[in-house]
């Protein structure tokens, strides 16, 4: 079955930083791509930020651009996200989703639970 | 970048309707569409990609069209369990989901 487990958020003082990851088992983490989406309070889908299989390939949204860092970790079957500078409008649940196919970008066809973090003085 | 606009943004139906909704894209995508269900507190389910193929385990009920720059999803008739938002999400280039279309019971 496939799992994907997102943890690390949390409350977060403006411009403080904070690290989240999400471990993935029940399928061969190596060979998909990842990505990190988020939905702020009683609002929609973001996407974030995209990492491709090997790591060789990142691609960001341009609100995040510059603040965070997408990384993975094949060997640990764990993705990462590093985000800086946080801001009040950074305040959102954070989902890591699986791209359905290899080769460049596609749907999310798994998403973990989602974790939240506040940025919040 | 690529915009993705959905209508309406609330729908009121009851069980048994046939419901529509569309998203546009502002340039053309080709068939590079997913559409997910969402409900309160949990994370997205993926239901049509490729603009028009059902995912593994989707009732029927669920169907997806379009090409280019315009999309539907229709839900046959509705179910209790189908109240919930739905998104597109266009995957041509990078990522854009749509705003969301909340599917409420009249």
């Amino acid at each position: 079955e496939v799992q994907l487990v997102e943890s690390g958020g949390g409350l977060v003082r403006p411009g403080g930083s904070l690290r989240l990851s999400c471990a993935a088992s029940g399928f061969t983490f190596k060979t998909y791509e990842m990505n990190w989406v988020r939905q702020a309070p009683g609002k929609g889908l973001e996407w974030v930020s995209y990492i491709s299989s090997s790591g060789s390939t990142i691609y960001y949204a341009d609100s995040v651009k510059g603040r965070f860092t997408i990384s993975r970790d094949n060997a640990k079957n764990s993705l990462y996200l590093q985000m800086n500078s946080l801001r009040a409008d950074d305040t959102a649940v954070y989902y890591c989703a699986r791209d359905s196919a290899g080769g460049g970008t596609t749907e999310f066809d798994y998403w973990g639970q989602g974790t939240l973090v506040t940025v919040s003085s | 970048d690529i915009q993705m606009t959905q209508s309406p943004s609330t729908l009121s139906a009851s069980v048994g309707d046939r419901v529509t909704i569309t998203c546009r894209a502002s340039q053309s995508i080709s068939s590079s569409l997913a559409w997910y269900q969402q409900k309160p507190g949990k994370a997205p389910k993926l239901l049509i990609y490729r603009a028009s193929s059902l995912e593994s385990g989707v009732p029927s009920r669920f169907s997806g069209s379009g090409s280019g720059t315009e999309f539907t999803l229709t839900i046959s008739s509705l179910q209790p369990d189908d109240f919930a938002t739905y998104y597109c999400q266009q995957y041509n280039t990078y990522y854009t989901f749509g705003q969301g279309t909340k599917l409420e019971i009249k």
